[in-house]
Order: structure tokens, then sequence, then C-alpha cells
């Protein structure tokens, strides 16, 4: 069975500060990793894909990605109020993406 | 913009009903998927397509079918609806194959109550 397992949080942050989501998966196929961003009642929206070991920046956000570890972050630099949200991992291989059940972040302003 | 579109946002069916839900995407996606969100649960995938006519069960097929007799369109079928399908049911398309399929645009949703 695969698995993908992240803090369930919430997560709570202060404006301006750096918010860290992390995600580790069970299933070693799995050739890439996406973020995605569901606000409530609203349906995940991508915010960020990482198929390399390492790191992959797109404005305030970086994705990390460790293979040898099976784990896979977010971070969020100068969170702002309208990062609040719920982040969900996923791991995809061979057509099937295998979703966390999300964590939320809440940032105060 | 991508734009994908469901039938309902909200629908409410009877136990036993057969149950067609519809999603339509308007980039000339190859690839469409119907997934499942419950509380606890997450998002789990239930069929997707990666060609007209082609469909490959995902990880929760059962009590489900889909279609796919065009390419902008994926239906979703509940054959004999029961209570446990009751559910926010999401349809996303995606326009790359390899690595990249994970790279997917999801419809607004439909929450289906089974009673």
């Amino acid at each position: 069975q695969k698995e993908v397992e992240q803090n369930s949080g919430p997560l709570s942050v202060p404006e301006g500060a750096i918010a860290s989501l992390n995600c580790t998966y069970s299933d070693r196929g799995s050739q890439s990793f996406f973020w995605y961003r569901q606000y409530s009642g609203k349906s995940p929206e991508l915010i960020m894909f990482i198929y390399s070991n390492g790191d992959k920046e797109d404005g305030r956000f970086t994705a990390q990605l460790n293979k040898a570890s099976q784990y896979v972050s977010l971070l969020i630099r100068d969170s702002q109020p309208s990062d609040s949200a719920t982040y969900l991992c996923a791991a995809g291989s061979n057509y099937k993406l295998t979703f966390g059940k999300g964590t939320l972040l809440t940032v105060n302003p | 913009d991508v734009k994908v579109t469901q039938s309902s946002r909200y629908l409410v069916k009877r136990t036993g009903e057969k149950v067609f839900l519809e999603c339509v995407q308007d980039m000339d996606h190859e690839n469409m998927f119907w997934y499942r969100q419950d509380p606890g649960l997450g998002l789990r995938l239930i069929y997707f397509s990666y060609d007209v006519k082609m469909k490959e069960k995902g990880d929760i097929p059962e009590g489900y079918s889909v279609s796919r007799e065009k390419k902008e369109r994926f239906s979703l079928i509940l054959e004999s609806a029961s209570t446990n399908q009751t559910s926010m049911y999401l349809c996303a398309s995606s326009l790359w194959t390899g690595p990249r399929f994970g790279e997917q645009y999801f419809g607004p949703g439909t929450r289906l109550t089974v009673t």
C-alpha cells in the first residue's frame, strides 16, 4: 500500500515567518512529487512540483526532495495570511498520484 | 487559463440510483482523473484515462465505472449508489505524460449525498 504521510497540523506561524511543511512517502518507485494548496471549500491547485533531488525555488516557495530519505518538504518564506490553507503533498508514478491527508497552515497577522 | 467544469456542484440521490457525474476540460488535455475526497481519508484516485476510450483503475474503483468517448469529456458512473459513496468528487485533467502527469488542474467538485 503506497502511503504519503504529512503532519496534520494545524501549523500556525506569524506573518512574515517561514512555514515549513513536511512529507514522507513509502513507494521508492515514485518519480515525481507535487505540492497542492487547497483553500477551505475550494478544489486543490498546484503550487510546486519537483522530480530531482535537491531544492527547487519559485518565488516565495521552495520545494526540497531527498529520495534516499523518501522525504519532501515545502518552505514558504515571508508567509502571508493569504497562504492560510491546507497543503497537500502527492507522490506520483505511472499516472497515479497518492496524496497525503494534508497539513492545515494558519498564518496569523 | 485551463478550465475544468463539472456538471453539478451539489447532488442528492437515493440509494440504488444510477448516478452520472460529468467532467469537461477545454484545454485539449490527454489525461483525465476522477478522485473522491473524504475527511480523514484525503484525496483518493478512483479512475483515470490517458486517451479517448482508454481507462485505468485507480486505488478505489469498486462501485464505479467511467466513460471517455470524447477527449474533452470524462464521466464517472455510480452503477447503484450507496450511502458510503456520499463524498466530494473531484475531476482533474493534465496535459503531460511522463513524470509531469501530476501537474493536474482540478474542477470545482461535486458534493454528492446518497440517502
